[in-house]
């Protein structure tokens, strides 16, 4: 089956900085990323997502890159906030007969910590 | 807001209560989710409804039970619960069909007592 983790638990940086948050999968058939962004007394937001057949993916101060050679994912947020201060998830989904959701593993979050 | 709505947002029972949560979503999706979300942990799937009927179940025990009278509305009944049963409960909602984002609700924070 699938598993899905997060480098860090935690990651701190300074308001205005660039951060990192990485996510590394398992299974090599999963064609499917999405990051979720998760405040404090709230479920999860949808943030960005990409397809397996690209390799990058920007939005808004935000961008995704995927490497499936090595299985890893990356959230990069430009220029942080305070109000990006939250938990930040990866799911990766893997195809299977059945089709939702429920095709998603969830990794278990990395606690992005904005200090002024 | 995402357009799936979860009520009750707190809940504390003791172990001999029976308590249900409600969740809600009228974003024309035909499949909904419930999730537990555990301190330190991943999301943990535990049921799975699609057009109304339950399709998955991951080993949930049966002191949970779902019930989806719609595809709009999903419930959660609880009874006799233990202490470790204590966390957020999210619900969540999709299109059925491949490469697909579920939409979340607020979460019901469970207390077990």
């Amino acid at each position: 089956g699938e598993s899905v983790g997060l480098h860090l638990p935690t990651l701190s940086v300074q308001e205005g900085d660039n951060s990192i948050i990485n996510c590394a999968y398992s299974n090599s058939a999963s064609d499917y990323f999405i990051w979720y962004k998760q405040e404090s007394g709230k479920g999860p937001q949808f943030i960005i997502d990409i397809r397996s057949n690209m390799d990058k993916r920007q939005g808004q101060r935000v961008t995704v890159l995927l490497n499936k050679t090595v299985k890893h994912l990356s959230l990069q947020i430009a220029a942080t906030q305070p109000g990006d201060s939250a938990v930040y998830f990866c799911a990766a989904f893997s195809p299977y007969s059945g089709g939702g959701a429920d095709g998603l593993t969830f990794g278990k979050g990395t606690h992005l910590i904005i200090q002024p | 807001e995402t357009g799936v709505t979860q009520t009750p947002r707190h809940l504390v029972m003791g172990m001999t209560n029976k308590k249900s949560l409600k969740c809600e979503q009228h974003l024309g999706h035909n499949a909904m989710y419930w999730y537990k979300q555990s301190a330190k942990k991943p999301l943990e799937l535990m049921f799975v409804y699609n057009f109304k009927e339950q399709t998955e179940n991951n080993s949930v025990p049966s002191r949970f039970s779902p019930e989806c009278p719609n595809s709009s509305h999903l419930f959660l009944h609880l009874h006799t619960l233990q202490p470790e049963d204590s966390a957020l409960y999210l619900c969540a909602s999709s299109k059925q069909g491949s490469d697909t984002e579920a939409f979340f609700g607020q979460g019901t924070r469970l207390t077990v007592v």
